[in-house]
Parts: structure tokens; sequence; C-alpha cells
């Protein structure tokens, strides 16, 4: 199995840009999950699906952001426009149902200037 | 809703040291989940406990999940170089769905 997998891998922008993330959870799977890291917050929840349509968007930041799942296989992160403070790893994850484990993909490291 | 303390922040040994990260929660737990995550990698699932007292072990590491099911610990016995990474806890929602609330983590850090 390939994992999940993310794209791209780092990402350096200029603020004010539009930044969009991508991901494709593990084939089966019908939870995806989209979490930001940094060393002041931690690992925090933005929002996530279950068979495609957002249950919990609670930890989404503010309406700069943007998540959208159109099928089974594909979810995107977008950051509209893009502020300095966005700087952070992005990590999708997925699950099979409650309460398997999480699988994490490898994370896209964001970085606006 | 949730909160996860997890404590320490930071642990530095020496090889062949034990090691023990504690994560506490405000509220009786379903289930706990924890998780290793190696620097520059992602996190990485270890085990999920789900009754109360329940202890579980793979090699050195024992994972323990409190009677009241509020607490929950890991320890690493004779901690190698490769046990280096951040460990956390995660907690499963209570509301039926698939949400996990992370822990702080506990940064370990192995020194020869």
């Amino acid at each position: 199995d390939a994992g999940v997998i993310q794209s791209p891998r780092h990402e350096v922008t200029e603020m004010g840009q539009e930044v969009t993330l991508r991901c494709k959870p593990i084939s089966g799977h019908n939870s995806l999950f989209w979490y930001r890291q940094t060393m002041m917050r931690g690992l925090e929840l933005l929002i996530y699906f279950n068979n495609n349509v957002p249950i919990d968007d609670s930890g989404m930041p503010e309406d700069r952001f943007s998540a959208k799942m159109p099928n089974a296989s594909f979810s995107t992160l977008k950051i509209q426009p893009s502020e300095p403070r966005d700087s952070a790893v992005y990590f999708c994850a997925s699950s099979y149902q409650r309460p398997n484990e999480q699988f994490f993909g490898p994370g896209t490291r964001l970085t606006v200037l | 809703g949730q909160q996860v303390m997890q404590i320490p922040q930071y642990q530095h040994v020496q090889e062949g040291e034990d090691f023990t990260t504690y994560c506490n929660s405000s509220t009786t737990l379903s289930n706990i989940q924890w998780y290793k995550q190696r620097p520059g990698g992602h996190p990485v699932f270890l085990i999920q406990l789900v009754k109360s007292g329940e202890v579980k072990k793979q090699k050195r590491l024992t994972f323990q999940f409190g009677e009241a099911k509020k607490n929950s610990s890991l320890h690493i016995t004779a901690t190698q170089t490769t046990d280096v990474g951040t460990y956390f806890c995660a907690l499963l929602s209570t509301g039926g769905g698939n949400k996990l609330t992370f822990g702080t983590g506990t940064q370990l850090k192995v020194e020869l």
C-alpha cells in the first residue's frame, strides 16, 4: 500500500498568495482528517470528513481556510490569502472507522514569507 | 471540550535508562490511542487502550489505562537511540465521531 499521499511536500510562498494542499487517503478508508502542527500550538485538528462529508470544521482558523473532498480518493485544503502565521506542517490522515487508528501522510511543510 | 495534559514536556535520558510519559484528561475517556513522531516525520500509531485498568506491552513499551479511565501512561524500559521522538496520547471524542484530540506530547531525547 502507498499509504496516505500528500503534495506538495514543501511549499514556499509569499503573503497574499493562494495555497492548495492535496491529499489522497488510503483506499477503502472512509474518514479523512486535516491537521496543522506548530511548535506553539502542537497538533491541531482543522477539519474531518466522513464518507466525503465535512463533519467537524470547528478547528478551521478562519474564513481564509477551506477544505473539500469531492470524492473518496481526494481532498484539498486551501488557504486564500495566505499569511506568515499560516506557516506550519500540515498533515492529512485517514482511517477506516471509529475507533480505528489514523494513518498520517508525510505532511506538507508550508512557509509563508 | 476535552482537555489533555501530557507530562513531562521534555525528557533527556541516557541510553539504557527508563522513560515514562503521562496523559491526563479532565473527563472520563472511552478510549485512548498513543502515537510516536520521529524528528521530521509524521505521527505513527502505536496502540489503543479501551478497558479500565488495561495494560498492553510491545517489546520494551508498556501502556496502561487508568482504572477511572481518566489517565494513561507509556513506559519504555531501557531506552535506545531508536526511541527518540515525540510521544502523543490522543483521545477519541465521546460524541460518536472519529475526532481525536491530541495531547501536547512528550519529546524524548536519548543520549549515548
